[in-house]
């Protein structure tokens, strides 16, 4: 009973380096949403796909961009890492959004 | 104005006692209204759920919803040490499909 998988947990970033957030569940949900967590900032929403093929942006997305691979797999991709990206990224899934989320156990990403 | 605001805390309170967290929100159009304790550097975890006016009774937990006020509120009785943690209040936004986060209260249970 994995739940939500996020990979890496750790992660140290140069200025311009890309890179990919994974994320996987085994709940079989329906969607599938990307939060950035940052001091004072609370949780916001970065992109989210409410279905298989299907993906919205939320309240930040700029310099982010999303794949939902399969219903399972919904990755996060920084192109061109900035250090206003350094933040703590979390993967949730849920069937219906009026059952709540379900998390990941976060990545902690720094840009240097 | 933020779509759902919390007091950042923290809120002190003594072991034994009741801790009373409270959210507003704006709109009036969410219909789920969600509790998630945060431990510091873990991720957050689904404690209560509420969807109609009124409480809703969990254990130590009490969830309350007022919608014509706008106003949802969590008490915790008998606060333990273990119940420190931010506490983040969720509603649903965007038709329903997504959930807005307030910034959390810091609950600190003192011995």
């Amino acid at each position: 009973n994995a739940g939500v998988t996020q990979t890496p947990k750790f992660q140290v970033l140069k200025t311009g380096q890309s890179m990919t957030l994974q994320c996987a569940q085994d709940m079989n949900h329906n969607s599938m949403y990307w939060y950035r967590q940052d001091p004072g900032m609370g949780l916001r929403l970065i992109y989210y796909s409410a279905s298989e093929g299907t993906t919205d942006k939320g309240e930040v997305p700029n310099g982010y961009n999303v794949s939902r691979l399969n219903k399972r797999e919904f990755s996060l991709r920084l192109e061109s890492a900035a250090p206003s990206q350094t933040s703590v990224y979390f993967c949730a899934s849920s069937d219906l959004v009026f059952y709540g989320y379900t998390f990941g156990s976060g990545t902690r990403l720094t840009v240097v | 104005q933020k779509e759902v605001e919390q007091n950042s805390g923290p809120l002190s309170v003594p072991e034994g006692a009741i801790a009373s967290l409270n959210c507003t929100y704006s709109d009036r159009g969410s219909q789920s209204f969600f509790w998630y304790r945060q431990y510091s550097g873990k991720s957050p975890e689904l404690i209560m759920s509420i969807y109609s006016n009124g409480d809703k009774e969990d254990g130590r937990f009490t969830a309350q919803l007022n919608k014509a006020s706008q106003y949802v509120s969590l008490l915790i009785r008998d606060s333990q040490p273990s119940d420190s943690a931010t506490y983040l209040c969720a509603v649903s936004t965007g038709g329903g499909n997504k959930l807005t986060f307030g910034t959390g209260t810091q609950l600190k249970v003192e011995l």
